[in-house]
């Protein structure tokens, strides 16, 4: 089975300074039909995941610019140009190219504040 | 406005049984694959099941296969999932998700509920 890794699991940020995450995956996720199914969800403290970016680098409607995703193969980075005090929390990798046995998520890295 | 509710969490004696439900609204039910996805406390995100728009195909983790059962009803715009034998391990908010892109991204979440198992 696939297996996510992400690194570092823990992140002190300090404001206004950028910061980056890494997801490594244990097989490629370049699908058949030539989509990498990577996505990157945020979670703050006590609300449910949402949806930052989709196949590798699409921003979702709504999140800001300065959050941007990378990467090919095993390989991705979730980048914050400037870190504000509301992207405290978890940030997931998941990947969706290998069924079965289904989604498979990072750890998650805990992103707080200096 | 996309929104998917969930209900019937609580708590629950180890060996007993539980029902989840996910009620959608804000988009075409019936055209969006269906999953749920899991969250022991203080844990990371598990997937635990998928279901197809018309039910036909229907994924499950190891860790719950045998004792979960995903459904769905279009008609009703719901999702549920039949939770048996639960045990200690399967204490956590459990959230429905919605599948996009053919079932290979999950795009939005629910607000979860709590299932805690104790006697």
């Amino acid at each position: 089975d696939v297996v996510m890794t992400q690194s570092p699991l823990s992140l002190p940020v300090t404001l206004g300074q950028p910061a980056s995450i890494s997801c490594r995956s244990s097989q490629s996720l370049v699908y058949s039909d030539g989509n990498t199914y990577l996505t990157w969800f945020h979670q703050r403290p006590g609300q449910s995941p949402r949806r930052l970016i989709y196949k590798v680098s699409n921003r979702d409607s709504g999140v800001p610019d300065r959050f941007s995703g990378s990467g090919s193969g095993t390989d991705f980075t979730l980048r914050i140009s400037r870190v504000e005090a509301e992207d405290v929390g978890v940030y997931y990798c998941m990947q969706g190219t290998h069924w079965p046995p289904g989604f498979t998520f990072g750890p998650g890295t805990k992103v707080d504040i200096k | 406005e996309v929104q998917l509710v969930e209900s019937g969490g609580g708590l629950v004696q180890p060996g007993g049984s539980l029902r989840l439900s996910c009620t959608a609204s804000g988009f075409t039910f019936s055209n969006s694959e269906m999953n749920w996805v899991r969250q022991a406390p203080g844990k990371g995100l598990e997937w635990i099941s998928y279901i197809s728009r018309s039910s036909s195909t229907i994924y499950y983790a190891d860790s719950v296969k045998g004792r979960f059962t995903i459904f769905r009803d279009n008609a009703e715009n719901s999702l549920y999932l039949q939770m048996n034998s639960l045990g200690a391990e399967d204490t956590a908010v459990y959230y429905c998700a919605r599948g996009v892109s053919g079932g290979w991204e999950i795009d939005f979440w629910g607000q979860g509920t709590l299932v805690s198992v104790s006697s």
